[in-house]
């Protein structure tokens, strides 16, 4: 069946440095979400990305989304003690279901 | 507040128990979810329903039952669960149909425990 893997699965950094998560699907996704979960908190949506090679920044968020739209990343610049949390990314399977495929997810921790 | 409210928040219940899980949302979506998430696996998606009717079943034991009387509101009945089926339970709702391109609205979950 369908997967999506997110790796690392744990990052631990020091405030200040950088932070990057990759997300890669086994089939092709016609979009890609990205949720933050905080630690005893529900999964929050941050962006969606769309067209193939895109890229969206949200203040020091950088996120892509590959060519060939199997695969994405989450770039946080200059890590704070609030980026600390849960990312996952998500893509609905070609099915014309609602059906939202999460990926394994990246726990981030920040060390003040 | 995510305009998607869970009852309970926990849960504690023994296998022979009988016991539902209720979600509201207050944004006027027509799709409805519920995922299962615990310590050692990703989110799991269990059910979705798309104007009360049911889109997805992915392959749910079935002492999980789901049901959807409108478009609002969603329940999860359970009964005769097993200790592995403790987790946190969260419901969604996104807005649009299709090839679902909107965005999830998460509640902040049910924490289930079966004893």
């Amino acid at each position: 069946g369908q997967q999506v893997m997110q790796i690392p699965q744990y990052q631990h950094v020091q405030e200040g440095e950088d932070f990057t998560t990759y997300c890669n699907s086994s089939t092709t996704l016609s979009n890609i979400q990205w949720y933050k979960q905080r630690p005893g908190g529900h999964p929050v949506f941050l962006i969606q990305l769309v067209k193939s090679g895109e890229v969206k920044k949200q203040k020091r968020l950088t996120f892509q989304f590959g060519e060939a739209k199997k695969n994405s990343s989450l770039h946080i610049t200059a890590t704070q003690t609030t980026d600390v949390g849960t990312y996952f990314c998500a893509g609905p399977i070609l099915s014309g279901t609602y059906k939202y495929i999460f990926g394994t997810g990246t726990r981030l921790k920040v060390l003040a | 507040e995510t305009g998607v409210t869970q009852t309970p928040r926990h849960l504690v219940m023994g296998m022979t128990n009988k016991k539902s899980l209720k979600c509201e949302q207050h944004l006027g979506h027509n799709a409805m979810y519920w995922y299962k998430q615990s310590a050692k696996k990703p989110l799991e998606l269990m059910f979705v329903y798309n104007f009360k009717e049911q889109t997805e079943n992915n392959s749910v034991p079935s002492r999980f039952s789901p049901e959807c009387p409108n478009s609002s509101h969603l329940f999860l009945h359970l009964h005769t669960l097993q200790p592995e089926d403790s987790a946190l339970y969260l419901c969604a709702s996104s807005q649009e149909l299709g090839l679902a391109t909107g965005e999830l609205f998460f509640g902040e979950g049910s924490r289930l425990t079966v004893l």
